[in-house]
């Protein structure tokens, strides 16, 4: 079935740094999302993109649909303590004959004061 | 948005026994979904609730071992029957009006002993 794979798997960044990670599939997706999960939360959705190439932004927050469909990238500028947790891609696979998504594996992220 | 609340947050159980988790949404939603999270892992799909028909499953989920119900647009319950400690897990309830806004709950998390 469909997968998708997420990298880095973890990052350890000093406050203040910007952030990059990203999400791909080998299959096309028809939307991305991102979500973020604190401990012992559930995810919450930071952006949802819907179009080859849309950058969306959410604060100190943005995120673009790649252009071949296969892939999404996320970006944290300046990075800060709250930001710590697990970032969840998503995405419905363009084949999924009804409304569901499915989860990367995840990228963790620790700030360093 | 909808704020989605989860009963039980947490439960120890013995194997053989079934544990019924319930998820109260404040509006009225579409869409209900339950997911498993295995602790440091991502979200598997289990099922989509339905209003007023049986749920649909996922590949390697079924309707005997996670009975799911969907009286109306707010409430859903999912049992997880005949537990094992391989069904140990963090269960997550989300809703939205579509796929693509799901919220979620805070999650169960479940130890069978």
């Amino acid at each position: 079935g469909q997968q998708l794979n997420q990298s880095p798997q973890s990052m350890f960044i000093q406050e203040g740094e910007d952030v990059s990670m990203n999400c791909t599939s080998s299959s096309i997706f028809n939307t991305w999302l991102w979500y973020k999960q604190d401990p012992g939360e559930g995810p919450v959705l930071l952006i949802a993109l819907y179009k080859a190439g849309e950058l969306t932004s959410n604060g100190r927050l943005t995120a673009q649909f790649g252009i071949t469909r296969k892939d999404s990238f996320l970006n944290i500028s300046a990075s800060i303590p709250s930001d710590v947790g697990i970032y969840f891609c998503a995405g419905q696979p363009k084949k999924t004959s009804y409304d569901k998504v499915i989860f990367g594996p995840g990228t963790s992220l620790s700030v360093i004061p | 948005s909808a704020v989605i609340s989860q009963k039980p947050s947490r439960d120890i159980c013995q194997r053989g026994t079934s544990l019924t988790i319930q998820c109260q949404v404040d509006s009225q939603v579409t869409m209900m979904f339950w997911y498993r999270q295995q602790p440091g892992q991502s979200l598997t799909l289990i099922a989509t609730a339905n209003q007023g028909s049986e749920a649909t499953y996922e590949s390697g989920f079924v309707i005997d071992k996670f009975p799911i119900s969907r009286p109306n647009l707010t409430f859903s319950t999912l049992t997880v029957s005949n537990m094992s400690p391989e069904d140990s897990s963090i269960y997550l309830c989300s809703a939205g009006g579509a796929y693509y806004e799901q919220y979620f709950g805070p999650g169960t998390r479940l130890t069978v002993t």
